[in-house]
């Protein structure tokens, strides 16, 4: 398909693990955004890459959080020593011109943290 | 801080009853307030981009508008695929590109 593309799209860990979550962006959006959304929210911004460098990163909760997208394409969140308050739908999405706020949003990775 | 803040948050129709959605919002220097669709499971979809006060936008039987404090979705005759979350988002100066979002009104229509 020609849209985003996020895996896993659900992943259970325990409190304590290390999680990767990865997105495959539209071909040639140069614009990538991570969002988390817990149940009954609003997505909630995270961070934001234009090309290969995180622009802004001021959403990202705390520094177990890390997000990287070294070729400007693909991009995978990470976060270490999880915890069961980091449960949610995290959410990536991308635009083919920034400073638009049409972004197009994959469906999502569930994380469940036990 | 900048918020954002919808109303109601759900609201149940019948097949062809016409309504509004609410969304209010208080940022520090708007650039651009935004509609998104949230199917169950499924991540937003973009619908409308709305920039300036008196602004409107319009497809199929949704309409957007603007004024200077909140933005109204208004749904005509609405069926029931209309159901979904619709969600208001809003791009601020001094945000970069981030959008903060509401929470949300969960709207269901029913035949």
């Amino acid at each position: 398909g020609a849209g985003v593309s996020q895996t896993p799209s659900n992943k259970v860990t325990e409190k304590g693990k290390y999680v990767e979550l990865r997105c495959d962006p539209i071909s040639g959006h140069t614009a990538l955004y991570w969002y988390r959304q817990s149940l009954g929210q609003g997505p909630e911004f995270l961070i934001y890459f234009q090309g290969t460098g995180a622009a802004d990163d001021s959403g990202l909760p705390n520094d177990r959080f890390f997000a990287v997208r070294p070729e400007g394409s693909v991009s995978t969140l990470k976060i270490q020593r999880t915890e069961r308050g980091d449960s949610a739908v995290y959410l990536c999405a991308s635009s083919l011109i920034q400073y638009t706020g049409e972004l197009f949003f994959g469906e999502g990775s569930r994380l469940t943290v036990l | 801080e900048d918020q954002v803040t919808q109303s109601p948050e759900a609201l149940r129709l019948q097949e062809g009853e016409s309504s509004s959605l609410n969304c209010s919002y208080t940022v520090s220097g708007l650039r651009g307030l935004f509609w998104y669709r949230q199917d169950p499971g499924k991540g937003p979809e973009f619908l409308f981009t709305l920039y300036s006060a008196g602004e409107e936008k319009e497809k199929e039987r949704l309409k957007a508008t603007l004024t200077k404090k909140e933005s109204f979705l208004h749904i005509t005759a609405p069926k029931p695929e209309d159901s979904a979350t619709y969600l208001c988002a809003v791009r601020t100066q001094g945000g970069s590109e981030k959008l903060v979002f509401g929470k949300g009104t969960k709207l269901t229509v029913n035949p």
